[in-house]
């Protein structure tokens, strides 16, 4: 059975740092790719970044600036955490396994097969 | 860069066939991945980039394509259909993640 297990401040002010962590019972994490999909008050998904243990890693390019993924493989956590916040990171924040792979038809793909629950952030003073 | 466009609402009348589609330059080489939300709930994964669809989906669900436009096929549509539809794909020039803005279905 797979758990995913996220915690967080709920409440941020802006300017300081957000920080998330999830902790995955079921799978592996030290294979395939972790990280974080957001998605703000009525609006669609928003890919944050993920990452491979021991390699690769890939965030949204509007938010490389600000924002750390990192796994720490012995507790089965993966933890997020987002530099000078605003209102626009306001949203829920969504734990997620990622697959990235190269298709024999000859494409690069990268999907999500594992969301938890996710997360109510929001950034006020 | 990419972007991923969606319909923002869809209706289909109970038991009968929607067809939800998501058009973007990066689907001419590449198959979207498909996401189901339930209000309040995380998305389910429909149709990987794989172009495969994951065990316990129902096979009323069916992905295709057609030069830059994907479409995601629901069949006999189901009031627990009902919710937003999310494409997701990897620019093809920078190969980070997008996604569209999704569909809200509603089964009438």
């Amino acid at each position: 059975q797979v758990l995913f297990q996220e915690s967080g401040p709920g409440l941020v002010e802006p300017s300081e740092t957000l920080s998330l962590s999830c902790t995955v019972s079921g799978p592996s994490i030290r294979s395939d790719y972790w990280g974080w999909v957001r998605q703000s008050p009525g609006k669609g998904l928003e890919w944050v970044g993920y990452v491979r243990h021991g390699d690769y890693s890939f965030f949204n390019p509007s938010l490389r600036n600000r924002v750390t993924i990192s796994i720490g493989a012995s507790e089965s956590r993966v933890s997020l955490r987002l530099t000078s916040v605003t209102a626009a990171d306001t949203g829920f924040y969504f734990c997620v396994r990622g697959i990235r792979g190269y298709h024999t038809s000859g494409y690069d793909y990268s999907y999500f097969d594992l969301w938890g629950q996710g997360t109510q952030v929001t950034v006020s003073s | 860069s990419s972007e991923l466009t969606q319909d923002p609402a869809v209706s289909v009348a109970l038991g009968q066939t929607v067809k939800i589609t998501c058009q973007g330059d990066c689907l001419k080489t590449q198959y979207p991945s498909w996401y189901h939300q339930r209000p309040g709930r995380a998305p389910v994964l429909l149709f990987s980039g794989k172009d495969e669809r994951p065990s316990g989906i129902s096979r009323r669900f069916t992905g295709s394509k057609s030069g830059i436009t994907a479409f995601l096929t629901i069949t006999e549509a189901q009031a627990e259909d009902e919710g937003d539809y999310h494409c997701s794909s990897l620019d093809t020039r920078t190969t980070y993640v997008i996604f569209g803005g999704g569909t809200r279905l509603t089964v009438l």
